[in-house]
């Protein structure tokens, strides 16, 4: 079966750290792009990093620096590494498989995170 | 960056027709044929309904389309069924910088 699925959420303090794992299993996991999008609850959906096949990242302003993303093809894996927490970054992790024109046409359950003390 | 503007509801009748706008600039939505929607039910995961501005997945029925002009992107659901009441919300690619804007987001009612 083609799905992914996120593991590693859940309580964290403000300035802390949480490593977010994906595998992924039922296709070529080194053939595609891949994304981490979250969504807080009520909210919409926020595109968190992407890396590329070759291993080239991407991410936008409100992560950088404090997120990385990383994969590791020999184990169809996928991961997110969040430090310098922050109570606007709880939401539900996704991760998510990119298209060549970065839609995404495959999505995990999510995790949740939640950054609170 | 900035998000992507949708209205944030839209409302049509069983059967009638609606289109839920998407609007950027020239550094997404205009320049790259590269305009996603997503559907979201309660509760769900996100299913890619259109790609690259009007491409419909597998699966995906012929009521909903795509379509972009200039700076703006829109999403027409034909025949509106009951099924079709979701959350919608459009994506595109931003360049290497941004590289991928969602909009906020629209709470489409079938009446």
């Amino acid at each position: 079966e083609v799905q992914l699925v996120e593991s590693g959420g859940g309580l964290v303090q403000p300035g802390g750290s949480l490593r977010l794992s994906c595998a992924a299993s039922g296709f070529t996991f080194s053939n595609y792009d891949m994304h981490w999008v979250r969504q807080a609850t009520g909210k919409g959906l926020e595109w968190v990093s992407t890396i590329g096949t070759t291993g080239d990242t991407y991410y936008p302003g409100s992560v950088k620096g404090r997120f990385t993303i990383s994969r590791e093809n020999a184990k169809n894996s996928l991961y997110l590494q969040m430090n310098n927490l922050r109570a606007g970054d709880t939401a539900v992790y996704y991760c998510a498989r990119a298209t060549p024109s970065n839609a995404v046409d495959l999505w995990g359950q999510g995790t949740m995170v939640t950054v609170s003390s | 960056q900035s998000a992507l503007t949708q209205p944030p509801s839209a409302s049509g009748s069983p059967g009638q027709s609606v289109t839920i706008s998407c609007i950027g600039t020239s550094s997404d939505v205009g320049g790259y044929n590269y305009v996603s929607w997503y559907q979201q039910h309660p509760g769900k995961v996100p299913k890619v309904m259109i790609y690259e501005v009007s491409k419909r997945p597998s699966g995906v029925p012929a009521r909903f389309s795509g379509s972009k002009s200039g700076n703006t992107a829109s999403l027409t659901v034909s025949g509106l069924q009951a099924e079709d009441e979701a959350d919608y919300y459009c994506s595109s690619y931003a360049g290497s910088n941004n590289f991928v804007l969602f909009g906020g987001g629209t709470k489409l009612t079938v009446l």
